[in-house]
């Protein structure tokens, strides 16, 4: 059981737009700490996609946008491609646990 | 360009230990701080070790501590992790990760593409 709560899938139709909620508790999230997000690619390792909440590192598309508010964090992509289809793992610190992560989901475009 | 290379996975025994090292390329290794995170077949992630940029702070979760042991080689620019008492649930791809931002809102801004441990008799 992930300290981070994540939905196992989600799933969209190419352009459409998709939301990854990522929900912690007063210790994580909800003390203030950053979240960030991961991509990890069938096969391949996790890519940084979203880190300090909001934040993009250079390269990745602003199609992907990131934002917390209380104990939980989300992660849009809009106009959904192909190339979308991946895994996605939210990240945070926890006051009791250090580094945690949520269980991941699972984006299938349709 | 920033790179990541794990090499020392393998087939252990329960009980055993195996040692992986992370080649890293393109930054001042020395100035970072690293991180080993594990990926359990179909699983999710987890944290699995951590060592500052000087080498004198280490952390483990509960899970691996007193088993597993972090180091690095700055003159090697190379990150090690001494695995022992391996069990099945140990299991996993282990990547390294270098450490971006600042404690303890750090992430993993740069993976390598993961070394995989096998745990079987």
């Amino acid at each position: 059981q992930s300290v981070l709560t994540q939905p196992p899938s989600v799933s969209g139709a190419p352009g459409q737009r998709v939301t990854i909620s990522c929900t912690g508790s007063s210790s994580n999230i909800g003390a203030g700490y950053d979240v960030h997000w991961y991509q990890q690619l069938p096969g391949t390792a996790p890519k940084l996609l979203i880190y300090g909440n909001s934040n993009r590192p250079s390269g990745v598309p602003d199609r992907f946008s990131g934002s917390k508010s209380g104990t939980s964090a989300s992660l849009a992509i809009t106009g959904l491609q192909a190339e979308d289809e991946a895994d996605y793992f939210c990240q945070s610190y926890d006051s009791s646990l250090s580094v945690v992560f949520g269980g991941g989901t699972m984006l299938t475009v349709l | 360009e920033v790179e990541l290379l794990e090499s020392g996975g393998g087939l252990a025994q329960p009980g055993g230990s195996l040692r992986l090292s992370c080649a890293a390329s393109g930054f001042t290794f020395s100035d970072y701080a690293m991180q080993w995170v594990r990926q359990a077949p179909g699983k999710g992630l987890e944290y699995v070790s951590a060592i500052s940029s000087n080498g004198g702070s280490t952390y483990y979760p509960k899970s691996v501590g007193g088993r597993f042991t972090i180091s690095r080689d700055d003159s090697k620019n190379t990150l090690y992790l001494q695995m022992g008492r391996l069990r099945a649930e140990d299991m996993a791809v282990y990547y390294c990760a270098r450490r971006g931002g600042t404690y303890p809102n750090h992430y993993f801004d740069y993976w390598g593409q993961g070394t995989l441990v096998t745990v079987s008799s």
